[in-house]
């Protein structure tokens, strides 16, 4: 079975840093990714990881640790449209994706 | 990147109607797609994946005769929801991939009412 945990809600600090951490356990491992996603609009990609390590990518860092289950996504200097769920999701098989419950980040002036 | 387009993006109907949602791969051909399903503050669960000439392939609990699926070409796939009753009020999503990165649709939002 699949299992995905991160935090349901989270506050932070425009201008802050703030890492959203995702725990998994599932019967196979092909990716992991991170999504946004604004309240009643479709996800959009942020990033994938697949091997240990950190990606970058402007804004956003995502951090993978397959011998954990352990992923985090980081966004540093943050700013108030940044304010939305976060889904990690985690691709097992071919293309199917198995999503977290989300992380509600809401940023504060 | 990719575009995958749904429609309606808002739909109302009367319990017991049917209602059909549209996923479209606009710029790009999708032999497979996935419908997905979220209920408020809850995350998206995998209904089912479409395969385009073939049978679509439901997920646990999900019922084959009730959410009917169609992938008539490679880039359309077509949900309907039979019957609908208020509890299958909820945010359909659709996603297809290319070239091995998931692309999600805009969401339709059913209300049954």
């Amino acid at each position: 079975g699949q299992n995905i945990d991160q935090p349901t809600e989270m506050t932070a600090t425009e201008g802050a840093i703030v890492q959203i951490n995702c725990t998994y356990q599932t019967s196979g491992f092909n990716g992991l990714f991170w999504y946004q996603q604004h309240a009643g609009e479709a996800p959009t990609f942020l990033s994938y990881n697949v091997l240990d390590g950190l990606e970058e990518k402007g804004r956003f860092s995502s951090f993978l640790s397959r011998s954990k289950g352990y992923s985090y996504l980081l966004l540093k200097e943050l700013q108030m449209k940044d304010s939305a769920s976060y889904l990690c999701a985690v691709r097992a098989g071919s293309y199917q994706l198995t999503f977290g419950k989300g992380t509600k980040l809401s940023v504060i002036p | 990147g990719a575009v995958v387009s749904q429609h309606p993006s808002r739909v109302i109907c009367k319990s017991g109607t049917s209602v059909k949602i549209e996923c479209r791969s606009l710029d790009f051909q999708a032999t497979t797609m996935f419908w997905y399903r979220q209920f408020p503050k809850k995350s998206l669960m995998l209904m089912a994946t479409s395969n385009e000439g073939s049978k679509a392939t439901y997920e646990q609990g999900v019922e084959k005769d009730k959410f009917l699926i169609n992938h008539a070409s490679l880039t359309l796939s077509t949900l309907t929801v039979t019957s609908a009753h208020p509890e299958d009020s909820s945010f359909y999503i659709c996603s297809a991939h290319e070239t091995g990165e998931l692309f999600f649709g805009e969401g339709s939002r059913l209300t049954v009412l």
